[in-house]
């Protein structure tokens, strides 16, 4: 059973923080890791997609970095903003059923 | 485009009772999915569809049935509505399955 952790469960920045977590997944059979982020009373809105190992991608102040051979992908927020505050919810794609399992998210509220 | 949609935005049935869940997109995606998100809990993919007359189970399809008479539309039928479907339903769609997907506004049911 595929697997997809997320850490820190929760975190509270001061607005002009930067910050990062860690979305850990098992290794084999790799094929996509999908960032998203979902604020209060919205939907899931996707961040990025990424495909290769060492894969890093940028928007704006948000990136993130992709280790396929260890199974973790961190995303980066430089100098948090109140309205960066969301849950970042990363998602797996793997072996030959390639729907997305999904981690529980990690919530960030950024203070004014 | 208005992207993804959903109907209805809430809704409220008795124990017994049955509903579709609408879903339309207008972006000529392939793939189609509903997802359901409970508390503390990561979104669960329901059933899924890789195209027109194609739909597949995902984790969690008891109680659940689907259909894709068309490309853009992907009802939900609960056919005898249960407590534990009380959930936020989202639907999505991609252009393939490993992109990124593309989330409708979500479908508030409360089941009493």
């Amino acid at each position: 059973i595929l697997n997809v952790e997320q850490s820190p469960q929760s975190l509270h920045v001061q607005e002009g923080d930067s910050t990062n977590f860690t979305c850990s997944f098992p290794s084999s059979n790799f094929y996509a890791l999908h960032w998203y982020r979902w604020e209060t009373a919205k939907s899931p809105e996707a961040l990025f997609v990424m495909t290769l190992n060492g894969d890093e991608k940028k928007k704006g102040r948000i990136s993130a970095t992709l280790n396929t051979k260890e199974g973790y992908s961190y995303l980066y927020i430089k100098g948090s903003q109140p309205e960066d505050s969301a849950t970042y919810l990363c998602a797996l794609s793997a072996g030959n059923n390639r729907k997305l399992i999904w981690g529980l998210g990690t919530s960030l509220a950024v203070n004014p | 485009n208005a992207g993804v949609t959903q109907t209805p935005k809430f809704r409220i049935l008795k124990i017994g009772q049955s509903m579709t869940l609408q879903c339309t997109q207008d972006m000529n995606h392939n793939y189609m999915y509903w997802y359901r998100q409970d508390p503390g809990m990561g979104l669960k993919l329901i059933y899924y569809s890789v195209g027109a007359g194609i739909t597949d189970k995902g984790e969690v399809p008891n109680g659940y049935n689907v259909s894709r008479s068309t490309t853009e539309d992907f009802p939900l039928r609960l056919e005898l509505a249960a407590p534990s479907q009380t959930s936020v339903y989202f639907c999505a769609s991609s252009k393939q399955e490993y992109n990124e997907q593309f989330f409708g506004p979500g479908t508030r049911l409360t089941v009493l």
